[in-house]
């Protein structure tokens, strides 16, 4: 089992829906919660940070942390054509004097219908 | 503004060769960190420097090996490349040891014949 499971979808919603996102995970270790968004064949594109549990909310996007669950989420308001892409979830667990690799979830394919 | 660098975009190799690949950090970020993404997969760690040091260390395979230069770019040597290999690198940079903001490359796709 992987540490971080998301599910791949694809997910497919009209324009102007609320989209959730969703990913789990088994180490309780991770503090920094991490929402990127991929295009294809492009870079990971850091859409939001959160540290511990909590809510965080940037335009369009709110990303939540429930670690009591180990249940973190994305949501995006009026979504758009261009959000249709792949949105990855990541996770770290800061151990101090250093920088940590990434622990991704395998990203949900959502399109945004017009 | 200023975005990770990665170079060669696109490189294809022979079973057996070696690869270089580089990575300029965005500037006033001292940290890199290496990733491997195979096709329809999530980024795969393999290896991270801070300050010019080795700070952590993913599924990097022993073929493999990086550095973190003076002026903070960083490559990643890859020898005795085997078809597994083919797959988009791609090279992300932090801002001291802040891991949960790190800012990725537009990636090397490497193919290996």
């Amino acid at each position: 089992q992987k540490e971080v499971e998301q599910d791949p979808g694809p997910l497919s919603v009209p324009e102007g829906a609320i989209v959730s996102l969703n990913c789990t995970y088994s180490n309780s270790a991770f503090q920094y919660f991490m929402w990127y968004r991929q295009y294809s064949r492009k870079g990971p594109e850091l859409l939001m940070y959160t540290y511990s549990s909590g809510n965080k909310e940037d335009g369009r996007f709110t990303a939540q942390v429930d670690k009591s669950s180990k249940y973190i989420s994305l949501f995006i308001r009026d979504s758009q054509p261009s959000d249709s892409a792949t949105y990855l979830c990541a996770m770290s667990a800061y151990e101090g004097g250093g920088a940590d690799g990434l622990t991704f979830g395998k990203g949900t394919h959502l399109i945004i219908q017009p | 503004a200023a975005g990770v660098i990665q170079s060669p975009r696109h490189l294809i190799k022979e079973k057996r060769e070696t690869a270089t690949l580089k990575c300029y950090p965005i500037p006033r970020h001292d940290t890199v960190y290496w990733y491997q993404q195979g096709p329809g997969q999530d980024p795969q760690f393999l290896i991270s420097f801070y300050e010019k040091m080795q700070s952590d260390k993913g599924s990097i395979p022993d073929r493999f090996s990086a550095q973190q230069f003076s002026d903070y770019h960083s490559e990643l040597n890859m020898s005795s490349l085997e078809l597994g290999d083919s797959a988009l690198y791609f090279c992300a940079s932090s801002p001291g040891d802040r891991q949960e903001t790190q800012y990725f490359g537009p990636g090397t796709r490497l193919l290996v014949l």
